[in-house]
């Protein structure tokens, strides 16, 4: 069964790092790229940027630059997220989705449940 | 504020025909693919349409998506109160991916 699985809720401070994960099955790792996706409450997705997991190339949105950094371990089939500098408006619901076309020519597109971040003092 | 554009919520009867419409530029919509998502509360989002008009299986024809230049619809048929959701549209805008703000669908 193609699954994706994240880790659970956290509740972090302001001003600390969160570190996610995202880990798949089911499916070639390497295959696809890898997507976080932000939405916080009550609002709409917010692309955060993505992972090769091939080769560990990654791109982010420019709202996250300089704050979140995505890896992936092909070991062990987890992608990874981390956010750094956490204020109140981080406290979001954050989802991995691995997609791409695949060798068929078919669009892959898994979604795992989403991690729940709150940022409080 | 995303660079692509939908109106925040739109509405139908049981039956009814309804168009979500997204608006982008020629970075974004006018030279990539569109894909759609359907969110319903609480869950993640579930792929509808990918590349502009192509359901993946299992996603019921009454779904159809389109493109035309720097805008791009999705449609639905036949309404059903299950289709009551938030919808998205995304793309790709100089190799980063763009959500479009989402349409809040409801089924009178």
């Amino acid at each position: 069964e193609v699954q994706v699985v994240q880790s659970g809720a956290e509740l972090k401070k302001p001003g600390t790092t969160v570190k996610i994960s995202c880990s798949v099955s089911g499916y070639t790792f390497t295959a696809y790229y890898v997507h976080w996706v932000q939405q916080a409450p009550g609002k709409g997705l917010e692309w955060m940027g993505l992972i090769d997991p091939e080769d560990g190339f990654t791109r982010y949105s420019e709202k996250f630059q300089g704050r979140v950094t995505i890896s992936a371990d092909t070991s062990t089939d987890t992608a990874y997220m981390e956010l750094s500098s956490l204020r109140s408006e981080d406290t979001a619901v954050y989802f991995c989705t691995p997609a791409g076309f695949g060798s068929n020519n078919k669009y892959f597109d898994l979604w795992g449940r989403g991690t729940l971040i709150t940022v409080s003092s | 504020q995303s660079v692509l554009t939908q109106p925040p919520s739109a509405s139908g009867t049981p039956g009814q025909r309804v168009t979500i419409s997204c608006s982008g530029s020629s970075s974004n919509i006018g030279s990539n693919t569109v894909n759609w998502y359907q969110q319903l509360p609480g869950t993640a989002p579930k792929l509808l349409i990918y590349s502009n008009d192509q359901r993946p299986s299992g996603v019921p024809d009454r779904f159809s998506g389109s493109k035309s230049g720097t805008s791009a619809s999705l449609a639905i048929s036949g309404l059903q109160s299950d289709d009551e959701a938030d919808y998205y549209c995304s793309t790709w805008d100089d190799s980063l991916r763009v959500f479009g703000g989402g349409t809040k669908l409801t089924v009178l």
